[in-house]
């Protein structure tokens, strides 16, 4: 089955540690893309990649940090240098930034 | 700045009737408009896309219709049915550019 997978679906951090979620995509698409959901808000923009070796800084970077080694891959590390990390993540990905985005399961990361 | 606006209300209406749910935005010139669906705690899921040059667009039971006039589109769910509870989010997009801006959404309830 084609789609796009997240893992873990929930994160525990201590104050101070940096973590990594997992994005992982077999639809074989170029776009990628991280985001962050907290209650009452929309979806806020983390990082992009349009193609493999190239990110972007999306509205919220800050604390943040992404690699695109892989085409089908898309890791976003969470930094202890992020103030507020407790949410819900989401990775999508398009066939290219003018299509619809299809979305992971998302992981929800709380810090302790 | 960039706003997008949907109800934060609740909509509840009664199985058999048909659910509009509208998507305001300001201080934005999108190149096409996306519904999505979101059930609690799982990934958004693409439902319609529709272009500025676009009046109308159906998909099954769903219409959408964008007028750039007003910055306005209108989601509408016609015979619905409990099934179709969750929380829809508008999401618009600009030419050029990458970014796509999410609304935080508009939680359907549709009894029985």
């Amino acid at each position: 089955d084609g789609g796009i997978t997240q893992s873990p679906k929930y994160l525990f951090r201590k104050e101070g540690q940096n973590v990594t979620l997992s994005c992982e995509q077999n639809l074989n698409h170029d776009a990628m893309y991280w985001y962050r959901q907290d209650p009452g808000q929309g979806l806020r923009l983390i990082y992009y990649s349009q193609i493999v070796n190239d990110f972007q800084k999306g509205d919220i970077a800050e604390g943040y940090s992404v690699s695109r080694e892989k085409k089908e891959s898309f890791p976003l590390t969470v930094t202890s240098a992020q103030k507020n990390p407790t949410a819900f993540y989401l990775c999508a990905s398009s066939i290219d930034r003018d299509n619809e985005q299809f979305f992971g399961p998302g992981t929800r990361l709380t810090v302790l | 700045s960039q706003k997008i606006e949907q109800n934060s209300e609740a909509l509840n209406i009664q199985e058999g009737k048909t659910a509009t749910l509208t998507c305001n935005y300001t201080n934005y010139s999108p190149a096409y408009l996306q519904w999505y669906r979101q059930d609690p705690g799982r990934g958004p899921v693409f439902l319609l896309l529709i272009r500025e040059n676009e009046k109308e667009k159906r998909k099954e039971r769903l219409k959408v219709t964008f007028d750039t006039t007003l910055k306005q589109s209108l989601f509408h769910i016609t015979a619905s049915q409990p099934a179709d509870s969750a929380t829809y989010l508008c999401a618009l997009r600009g030419a050029g550019g990458f970014k796509t801006i999410f609304g935080a959404g508009t939680r359907l309830f549709v009894k029985a």
